[in-house]
């Protein structure tokens, strides 16, 4: 079965540091990843999405993929309150239909 | 640009009774269309796909049903609501990349 592993969190970082989100992926045929940001009770919104091996920065934000390992991974710099929020991972297989999504990590930014 | 409607925002049913829940895109024509649902704390599953009119793809066997009767109108609906089918139900629409979500529903049973 095809999964998708998210710490839950909370992770709690400092307001001005660096917060780094990461996820793991079971099917090796991959091809897609994706973060979004829920805030609560609201519906998720993509953030970034990177396909290739390495780095891609935007902004305060870098998604990190290294398909070897099977992870990902988001970074957020000078982090701020309003980051808050739940971090979903979603990874794009061989379906051109379907993503599979992580369970979140609820990160908290604290002033 | 393309946007998504769904409605309407929050929804207290009592159990037995029916739902239907409708989500339309704009601005798009023949769009993947998914339902969504999400539990308190947890991550999202998928109940429904639609790659087209009238085809719709159920990908966990549960009290609810799905329609695509338009291009681009997707409804979500039940008969009789459990206590279960509580939760936030996202309809989403998949270009080929990442999903776009509408507002979403909260749907509390009671």
């Amino acid at each position: 079965q095809k999964e998708v592993e998210q710490n839950s969190g909370p992770l709690s970082v400092p307001e001005g540091a660096i917060a780094s989100l990461n996820c793991t992926y079971s099917d090796r045929g991959s091809q897609s990843f994706f973060w979004y940001r829920q805030y609560s009770g609201k519906s998720p919104e993509l953030i970034m999405f990177i396909y290739s091996n390495g780095d891609k920065e935007d902004g305060r934000f870098t998604a990190q993929l290294n398909k070897a390992s099977q992870y990902v991974s988001l970074l957020i710099r000078d982090s701020q309150p309003s980051d808050s929020a739940t971090y979903l991972c979603a990874v794009k297989t061989d379906s051109n239909y379907q993503l599979i999504w992580g369970a979140g990590t609820k990160l908290i930014i604290k002033p | 640009s393309q946007t998504i409607h769904q409605w309407p925002a929050t929804l207290v049913q009592p159990v037995g009774s029916p739902l239907s829940l409708e989500c339309t895109v704009e601005g798009t024509s023949n769009p993947n269309l998914y339902w969504y649902r999400q539990a308190a704390g947890r991550g999202l599953q998928l109940l429904f796909y639609s790659v087209g009119i009238g085809q719709i793809s159920s990908e966990v066997p549960q009290n609810l049903s799905a329609s695509r009767p338009q291009d681009r109108q997707f409804i979500l609906s039940s008969k009789k609501l459990l206590l279960s089918d509580s939760g936030f139900y996202l309809c989403a629409w998949n270009p080929g990349g990442g999903a776009f979500f509408g507002q979403g529903t909260r749907l509390t049973v009671v």
